[in-house]
Formats: C-alpha cells, sequence, structure tokens
C-alpha cells in the first residue's frame, strides 16, 4: 500500500531563516505529489503539486518542492520564512490514473521573530 | 465561489448519541470526499462519491457510520452511536474531472465526543 512520511513533526526556525520540510513515499509506480497547508482551525490549503515535467515545482509565496524520484521524496523548502508562514503542512501523494490520495502526518511549522 | 462548505464547524456530544456531518462541494464538482482527521495525524479517506455514487467506502466504519449524497450534490456523514475514539476533524472535500489537480477542502468539523 501506499505510504507517505513526514520524518519531522515539528519544525521551529527564525524569521527570514532558510527552511525544509522532509516528505517521502513509498511507491515503484509513477505518483502524483502535493503539499497543502493547514492553518488553525482551518481546511487544507493546496499549495503545490507535481503531475510530470520538471521535477521542481514553485507556489506563488515562495515555496518550493522538488520530485527526487531515485530518493522517492519530494521535500518542501523556503529559503526565508515569514510568521505567517506558521502552519501545519501535509504532504500527500496519489498513484499515478488512481484517485486516492494518501497523506503524510503534517509537520508543523513554528516560525519565530 | 463559496468553497466547500461544511456545518456544523463544532459539536460536542455524548458517547452513544447519534451526530450528522453536512457538506456542500464547490458548484460543478463531482466529486465528493470524506475525510477524518485525528489529533495529530494526516487525513484519512472515509469515502469518496462519483455523483451519487459511493466509489470507495472501504475504510467506512459501516457498523456506525453511514453517507448519503442525494441528488449527487450535498452530502451528509451520520455516525450512530458516536464512541469517545470518534473525537476528530472530519473533513469534506471536492474535486472535478481533473482530480489530480488537487482537492479542494472545507474547513471541517471538529466532533467531541465526553
Amino acid at each position: 500500500a501506499q505510504s507517505v512520511t513526514q520524518l519531522d513533526s515539528q519544525v521551529p526556525v527564525f524569521e527570514e531563516a532558510p527552511v525544509e520540510l522532509r516528505c517521502n513515499y513509498s511507491s515503484s509506480v509513477s505518483v502524483y505529489l502535493f503539499w497543502y497547508v493547514q492553518y488553525p482551525n482551518q481546511g487544507l490549503q493546496l499549495l503545490l503539486k507535481y503531475l510530470s515535467g520538471s521535477t521542481l515545482v514553485e507556489s506563488i509565496n515562495g515555496f518550493e518542492a522538488e520530485f527526487n524520484k531515485s530518493q522517492t521524496s519530494f521535500h518542501l523548502r523556503k529559503p526565508s520564512v515569514h510568521i505567517s508562514d506558521t502552519a501545519e503542512y501535509f504532504c500527500a501523494a496519489a498513484l499515478y490514473n488512481f484517485n486516492k490520495f494518501y497523506f503524510g502526518s503534517g509537520t508543523k511549522l513554528n516560525v519565530k521573530p | 465561489e463559496a468553497g466547500v462548505v461544511q456545518s456544523p464547524r463544532y459539536k460536542i456530544i455524548e458517547k452513544k448519541q447519534p451526530v450528522a456531518f453536512w457538506c456542500n462541494p464547490i458548484s460543478g464538482h463531482n466529486t465528493l470526499y470524506w475525510y477524518r482527521q485525528n489529533l495529530g495525524q494526516g487525513p484519512e479517506l472515509l469515502i469518496r462519491y462519483e455523483n451519487e455514487e459511493a466509489v470507495d467506502d472501504s475504510q467506512l466504519p459501516k457498523d456506525r457510520f453511514s453517507a448519503e449524497r442525494l441528488k449527487g450534490v450535498d452530502s451528509t456523514l451520520k455516525i450512530q452511536p458516536a464512541e469517545l475514539g470518534d473525537s476528530a476533524v472530519y473533513l469534506c472535500a471536492s474535486s472535478g474531472l481533473q482530480w489530480n489537480y488537487g482537492y479542494t477542502f472545507g474547513s471541517g468539523t471538529r466532533l467531541t465526543v465526553v
């Protein structure tokens, strides 16, 4: 079965510092990969996705993620975080052509001033 | 566009009582999902509808959970009777034909069973 592992449950970081949130998936077949963000008491919002093509994908607010097939990873990065980036981030995977998302357990990003 | 609308936002009930959650998906989205998110965990799929048909309910505890999507639009998820372990956030999501572009989630219903 498909599984998604987020290695860090919490990541504290100071404002304007870089951050990387790690995500690994288990699959021997092609997958679609996603990052969602969840602010307190809100639903999940799609941050970015990898479907095919360029392995580096970007969001409108400065996050980027790189698909690495050999390491089965899809780590999320931002070169300089803001206080407003404080939220929980979920990585998700879906098998190619099969509509079922598998979510990781989430990483809480806490940006300190 | 209103987004995916869920109600209520919060619900506290005693164990063994029934409870129902309602979801209105984005207009035109034919696929609707119910997810359960336990504290400190990622969402897990309970059921997926394609229009009126439940096409994946393998993770739905059918002894106490039921769901319906009449007319292929709104959906209701019911628990009867509720147990303490059902305390969680219940998320509804919807997607169009290109589901691989991502789901749109509602704000969820936080259920507390006491």
